[in-house]
């Protein structure tokens, strides 16, 4: 059994461009979460794909963005990227609200 | 919102020790989860424990939500257990997960 799958899992931008992050949940899920990891910190809730809609977002501009597929797969995309976009970008799936969520591996996104 | 504070931030130990990572947060929740970060950034599920107590192997957890804390208990330490340990909460009427600041962990050979 797959779990969850990011690609790619390295990436260099250089500022102002547009970068497209990419998760398969774990089979069997149907809910989708991205997180921003900066250096040294905890991971920060981006926002939350179920059926297709955001269902709930954190506190990141409009520049992030996202969309769910009908296989449940999603992608987040971040526009106009600044420096400070560099991070750890995680991917998490679970089965609704209130069951064990996992994890990818990430992407990193570094921003030159 | 909900706040998540993790103590100690950081904690070195000899091979072989015990250690109580805490895990403290600021209102009801339902769901907790804790997570060990490996050093090429992956999360690996430990336990998801939003109350009562559990057991894997040498780690165990126990969390009273009525106190609102949640403790992870490592024994006999190994040189794989060094990284971050992350208490993850998720609050009522919410989707999404809050994360700690992590207690960073160094066991020594």
């Amino acid at each position: 059994d797959a779990g969850v799958t990011q690609s790619p899992t390295h990436l260099i931008k250089t500022r102002g461009q547009q970068v497209t992050l990419r998760c398969s949940p774990k089979s069997g899920h149907d809910t989708v979460s991205w997180y921003q990891q900066a250096l040294g910190q905890g991971p920060q809730f981006i926002f939350q794909y179920y059926e297709e809609e955001e269902r709930q977002r954190g506190n990141f501009p409009d520049r992030f963005s996202g969309h769910q597929f009908p296989n449940y797969s999603s992608e987040l995309n971040v526009n106009a990227l600044l420096l400070g976009d560099s991070a750890l970008y995680l991917c998490a799936s679970r089965l609704d609200r209130g069951t064990e969520a996992f994890f990818g591996q990430g992407t990193r996104l570094t921003v030159v | 919102g909900i706040q998540v504070e993790q103590s100690p931030p950081d904690l070195i130990l000899q091979e072989g020790a015990n250690s109580t990572l805490r895990c403290n947060f600021s209102d009801s929740v339902n769901n907790l989860q804790w997570f060990h970060q490996n050093p090429w950034g992956q999360l690996i599920n430990l336990f998801y424990i939003p109350s009562g107590t559990k057991q894997n192997g040498r780690l165990s957890a126990t969390t009273v939500a009525t106190e609102r804390y949640s403790l992870l208990y490592i024994s006999s330490s190994q040189t794989t257990d060094s990284g971050v340990y992350f208490c993850a909460v998720g609050g009522s009427g919410t989707y999404k997960y809050i994360f700690g600041t992590g207690t960073r962990l160094k066991v020594l050979a």
